[in-house]
């Protein structure tokens, strides 16, 4: 069974500074996919980036990048510039590959992020 | 694009009633959905993968009769928490996986749904 972990329960940076969120993971597999979902307020789940296991290259969105890490099991999210939009709960996230698309999220315990004005 | 629409947002019923939810794709089809519960401050809990044209798949612990899944169609399914009891009470949420994007395991959140029992 995978499992994710966020060791970082609550975060909290200035306006504009950079942040950086831990997640780690442990799987047997060699393959699979690793995402990073933010959940606002709203509580409305929002995708921010997404990381397939076999590609080195580490993904980018805008001011969101992952740094990943394949043999420590490593997947970290930084967000630059960070704005107050920014402040929501994110959680890491783990799935598995297969042809017949049911595979499940696994989710970390989630981090708690504030941006401070 | 990827829109998962669910619906209502928000519910308070008696307890011994019962209750559905909705979730919808609204422009994609969805041959996978999932439906998680979530505890306040809590991650997402999975409590069953919902299949088109099948039965739902449940999560160890999760009861089937109490929690009555149904994928009707590519757009919908529909979760019904049976003679709902206060321990019920949570926000729940459902999420789509596109058909045309099976390879990439993206799932699409839909708003979620705070139900409340007396």
């Amino acid at each position: 069974a995978q499992t994710v972990t966020q060791s970082q329960p609550e975060m909290s940076v200035q306006e504009a500074e950079t942040v950086t969120l831990s997640c780690t993971y442990d799987t047997s597999e060699s393959n699979y996919y690793l995402f990073w979902y933010k959940q606002p307020p709203s509580r409305q789940m929002i995708l921010v980036i997404r990381q397939e296991a076999y590609k080195q290259q580490n993904a980018t969105e805008n001011r969101f990048s992952v740094n990943f890490q394949k043999a420590a099991k490593s997947f970290s999210l930084k967000i630059s510039d960070s704005q107050l939009g920014d402040t929501a709960m994110y959680f890491c996230a783990f799935t598995s590959i297969s042809n017949f698309g049911n595979e499940k999220l696994t989710f970390g315990t989630g981090t708690r992020l504030t941006i401070i004005p | 694009g990827a829109v998962v629409s669910q619906h209502p947002s928000r519910v308070i019923c008696k307890s011994g009633t019962s209750v559905k939810i909705e979730c919808r794709s609204l422009d994609f089809q969805a041959t996978t959905m999932f439906w998680y519960r979530q505890f306040p401050k809590k991650s997402l809990m999975l409590m069953a993968t919902s299949n088109e044209g099948s039965k739902a798949t449940y999560e160890q612990g999760v009861e089937k009769d109490k929690f009555l899944i149904n994928h009707a169609s590519l757009t919908l399914s529909t979760l019904t928490v049976t003679s709902a009891h206060p321990e019920d009470s949570s926000f729940y949420i459902c999420s789509a996986r596109p058909r045309l994007l099976l390879a990439k395991n993206i799932q699409y959140f839909g708003a979620g749904t705070r139900l409340s029992v007396l």
